[in-house]
């Protein structure tokens, strides 16, 4: 089924540890993006790739990196993962950077303790 | 602040009955506005985009409508199934660099 994965689905975390949050879509689309989303609050750009290879920085990038070695995949890492970081993240795809629908994975429920 | 406001935050309607959802915006230059829908657990799904000369679109039981003028947009959902319980995301893109400013949303509640 073509669309966008993530993983893990949820995770606890203690502090000061490094987590990478996985995502990959198979719709061969250009632009990928990661957000956040908290209570109360719309969904935060932490960091957008426009095509495989480059990467830019987006809303709330602090604390997080990101890499595109290709165009499926789009990795989050977490260096050393602190209790405001609890969140739940969401992957998004569009086929077009800063144009057209983007297509969101099903989030991963991250708490840091 | 956020540029772009959703009301009310919450609401719960019985089945069958319908309900209007708000969104006002201060996004500019306005590029489009989308409505999403995001069911408790899952990523947003997109449900209308219009465009600044568009005042009307609809999918099915939803209708949104945008004044570009005032900036504000509404979603209309008629008939309301237990189904349509989730939150609801106003979306708007800013024209130049294509950026994406979200709503909290409003969290819909269908009770039997």
């Amino acid at each position: 089924i073509a669309g966008i994965t993530q993983a893990p689905t949820s995770q606890i975390l203690a502090a000061g540890r490094r987590m990478t949050l996985r995502c990959t879509q198979d719709m061969r689309h250009n632009a990928m993006y990661w957000y956040r989303q908290d209570l109360g609050l719309g969904l935060r750009l932490i960091h957008y790739s426009n095509t495989a290879g480059t990467t830019g920085k987006g809303e709330v990038p602090d604390g997080y990196s990101v890499s595109r070695a290709n165009t499926d995949d789009f990795p989050l890492t977490l260096a050393s993962a602190v209790p405001s970081q609890t969140s739940v993240y969401f992957c998004a795809s569009s086929g077009l950077a800063g144009a057209g629908e983007q297509f969101f994975g099903p989030g991963t429920r991250l708490t840091v303790l | 602040k956020n540029q772009v406001e959703q009301s009310p935050q919450s609401l719960i309607i019985l089945e069958g009955k319908n309900c209007t959802l708000q969104c006002n915006y201060t996004v500019s230059p306005f590029s489009n506005l989308r409505w999403y829908k995001q069911d408790t657990g899952r990523g947003p799904v997109s449900l209308t985009i219009m465009t600044f000369s568009e005042n009307t679109k609809s999918n099915g039981r939803y209708t949104a409508t945008l004044d570009a003028d005032t900036k504000q947009s509404s979603l209309h959902i008629t008939a309301s199934q237990l189904s349509d319980s989730a939150s609801y995301i106003c979306v708007v893109r800013v024209v130049r660099w294509g950026k994406l400013q979200f709503g909290a949303g409003t969290q819909v509640v269908v009770t039997p």
